[in-house]
């Protein structure tokens, strides 16, 4: 297996324009994690998925965030409008099932915001 | 509120050595309990876990320690081994819908040769 697969891994945008991060989980993984990555707070739970369906986003800083998952092998996470604030590593994590707590990361997507 | 809390935010250590990480976390629903390394530029990937029933977990050159009524674990790394050089996560999980994973700010290990 491939493993999670992230795209882009490098973004640079303009403050105000849109991003979208998206996630290709591994193969038969039920559900889904989006994690930021910054100094003060290491790797911060955004939004996480079981079986495509959103259980906690209670972690999505903003309102310009919103993440989807519409099938099991995709999920993407979008900001709109992008601020400098939200520059960061991304990374998008997936876990086989419910009886299982090891999660397999994707490499990432640094995201700058400028 | 940060659940979990990984104190020292980098810790040296002369190769051969032993390395400790400390972890502390606040929610007493947390069930299991694991460590991941990164490497630059690279995802986070696991290393060792611990359920919590259990209050020791050994593998290999890696042993994680849980202390319940403290709510602290850590990670001992005996020898340490220069590519050991890396920053430690520690999580912990806890169902809710899913098992939901936290994790902790990381701590940047150097092993000095």
């Amino acid at each position: 297996d491939a493993g999670v697969i992230q795209s882009p891994r490098h973004e640079v945008t303009e403050m105000g324009q849109e991003v979208t991060l998206r996630c290709k989980p591994i193969s038969g993984h039920n559900s889904l994690f989006w994690y930021r990555q910054t100094m003060m707070r290491g790797l911060e739970l955004l939004i996480y998925f079981n079986n495509n369906v959103p259980i906690d986003d209670s972690g999505m800083p903003e309102d310009r965030f919103s993440a989807k998952m519409p099938n099991a092998s995709f999920s993407t996470l979008k900001i709109q409008p992008s601020e400098p604030r939200d520059s960061a590593v991304y990374f998008c994590a997936s876990v086989r099932g419910v009886e299982y707590t090891e999660a397999f990361f994707g490499q990432g997507t640094r995201l700058t915001v400028v | 509120d940060q659940q979990v809390k990984q104190n020292s935010p980098s810790l040296s250590v002369q190769e051969g050595r032993i390395s400790i990480l400390n972890c502390d976390y606040t929610n007493s629903m947390f069930d299991y309990f694991l460590w991941y390394k990164k490497y630059p530029a690279e995802g986070p990937t696991f290393l060792i876990s611990i359920s919590s029933i259990k209050d020791k977990n050994e593998d290999g050159r890696f042993t994680v320690f849980l202390n319940k009524s403290a709510k602290h674990l850590s990670l001992h790394i005996v020898p340490s081994q220069p590519g050991d050089s890396a920053v430690y996560f520690c999580a912990a999980s806890v169902y809710q819908g899913a098992q939901k994973l936290v994790f902790g700010q990381g701590t940047r290990l150097t092993i000095n040769p």
